[in-house]
């Protein structure tokens, strides 16, 4: 098993570009979630998604999209970039009690906006 | 919303026992996780409270009191290797909320 892995492990972009960064898991959980690490903050969550087709906003949704068209994979999309999202992403994932307190988590992407 | 409380960081030495501290104030509460962070890399889950009391998982133990809103992770025979952060997480309905972690320290 791979667990959770995510592309690219690094990541600069410019202002206003978009990109995408993947994620997928081969534990075939149902939840799976992204997160975002700045110094000095904890992760602050994303978006959610508790099974393919459904998805939701966690604490800093702006400037973010997500899709869940299978259970293993849920890519993250910036729009249009800007430096406040500098910072280090992660994906987790987990099974679906309606708790997610035990979760998976990838390596993480390093993205840097200039 | 949902707000943690915990130490930014403790110092110990090797062989000791450290306590990290966590309050919390949150709505819709299922419990209370910790997870581990070495250096910047992967969290990686260490334990879970959903009933009051202490949890042991080897070295490690936790312990909730809801009644107080508040936990902790308890370190024992502390090595080298334990030198991460730590971050306490309040469990809802399919939400995770992190608190901004607890950096410790062990030294020789």
């Amino acid at each position: 098993n791979a667990g959770v892995t995510q592309t690219p492990k690094f990541q600069v972009l410019k202002t206003g570009q978009s990109m995408t960064l993947q994620c997928a898991q081969d534990m075939n959980h149902e939840y799976m979630s992204w997160y975002r690490q700045d110094p000095g903050m904890g992760l602050r969550l994303i978006h959610y998604s508790v099974g393919a087709g459904i998805t939701d906003q966690g604490e800093v949704p702006n400037g973010y999209n997500v899709s869940r068209s299978t259970t293993e994979d849920f890519p993250l999309r910036l729009l249009s970039a800007a430096p406040s999202q500098t910072s280090v992403y992660f994906c987790a994932s987990s099974y679906s009690d309606g708790t997610a307190y035990e979760q998976y988590f990838g390596p993480g992407t390093r993205l840097t906006v200039t | 919303g949902q707000s943690l409380e915990q130490p930014s960081e403790v110092t110990a030495v090797e062989g000791a026992i450290v306590q990290i501290n966590c309050t919390y104030q949150t709505s819709g509460f299922y419990g209370l996780s910790w997870y581990q962070q070495h250096d910047g890399g992967a969290p990686t889950f260490l334990s879970y409270n959903a009933l009051d009391g202490l949890e042991e998982t080897g070295r490690f133990s936790s312990f909730l009191s809801r009644s107080d809103s508040y936990g902790y992770l308890l370190l024992q025979e502390l090595q080298m290797k334990d030198s991460a952060s730590y971050f306490c997480a309040s469990s809802g309905y399919s939400t995770l909320t992190f608190g901004k972690g607890t950096m410790l320290l062990v030294s020789p």
